[in-house]
């Protein structure tokens, strides 16, 4: 069954210091998203990106934060100076055509110390 | 905005139980519902899925949501837990371009 693939699995990074966060959504999909879960939180959308630009974000995702689809298979979340309290785990989801059939991939657990 | 409730924070239970998830959301036009399933230290997997038809619907693993339309509800169900079950279950609608997901109950079946 095909994945979304997340890397790294876990990153640990400093205050301040800029962090990619890499997916390769499924071939054929079309959307695609990112979304975050604070430790003992819920689920946070924070990005949709559709046909090369962002659809729709949320406040969450300010100045800080920025995607990119560098190639035909990754998208990538870049957040440019980590605070602590981006400590999270980051998902990545894409959907088929039509916006339906959300696949998530396993996560990266962002440390920030 | 949209918004999806999940009634229960932590449900304790034990094996052979029954066990219902109760879920509201807030939004009057046409949604996708889901119910997904995270397990510990894993990735969140759906479980089940309603785009339109059957407002009963079966998902993996034994489990199934009804869709009440009048209600704004999707309750997640199982007739017999089993230790496995043991994970955090979310609810989710989308509408437009994302996934509302609501806080996740807890489900902790005692062997």
């Amino acid at each position: 069954e095909p994945e979304v693939t997340q890397t790294p699995s876990h990153q640990v990074t400093q205050m301040g210091q800029e962090v990619i966060l890499r997916c390769v959504p499924i071939s054929n999909h079309l959307y695609f998203y990112w979304y975050r879960q604070i430790l003992g939180q819920k689920v946070e959308f924070l990005v949709s990106f559709y046909n090369n630009e962002i659809s729709e974000k949320s406040e969450i995702f300010d100045d800080q934060f920025s995607v990119e689809r560098p190639d035909g298979s990754n998208f990538t979340l870049k957040i440019r100076s980590t605070k602590l309290e981006d400590s999270a785990m980051y998902f990545c989801a894409s959907s088929e055509p039509g916006r339906y059939g959300y696949t998530f991939g396993s996560g990266t657990r962002l440390t920030v110390v | 905005a949209q918004s999806v409730s999940q009634h229960n924070h932590h449900v304790i239970l034990s094996e052979a139980a029954s066990l219902e998830l109760g879920c509201n959301y807030s939004y009057g036009g046409t949604v996708n519902l889901f119910w997904y399933v995270q397990y510990p230290g894993q990735h969140l997997q759906l479980l089940l899925k309603y785009f339109s038809g059957d407002p009963l619907v079966k998902g993996i693993k034994g489990f199934e949501a009804e869709f009440i339309k009048s209600k704004f509800s999707f309750n997640l169900r199982k007739p017999s837990v089993q230790w496995s079950d043991t994970a955090e279950y979310f609810c989710a609608v989308t509408s437009d371009y994302k996934l509302s997901f609501g806080a996740g109950t807890t489900v902790t079946v005692r062997a």
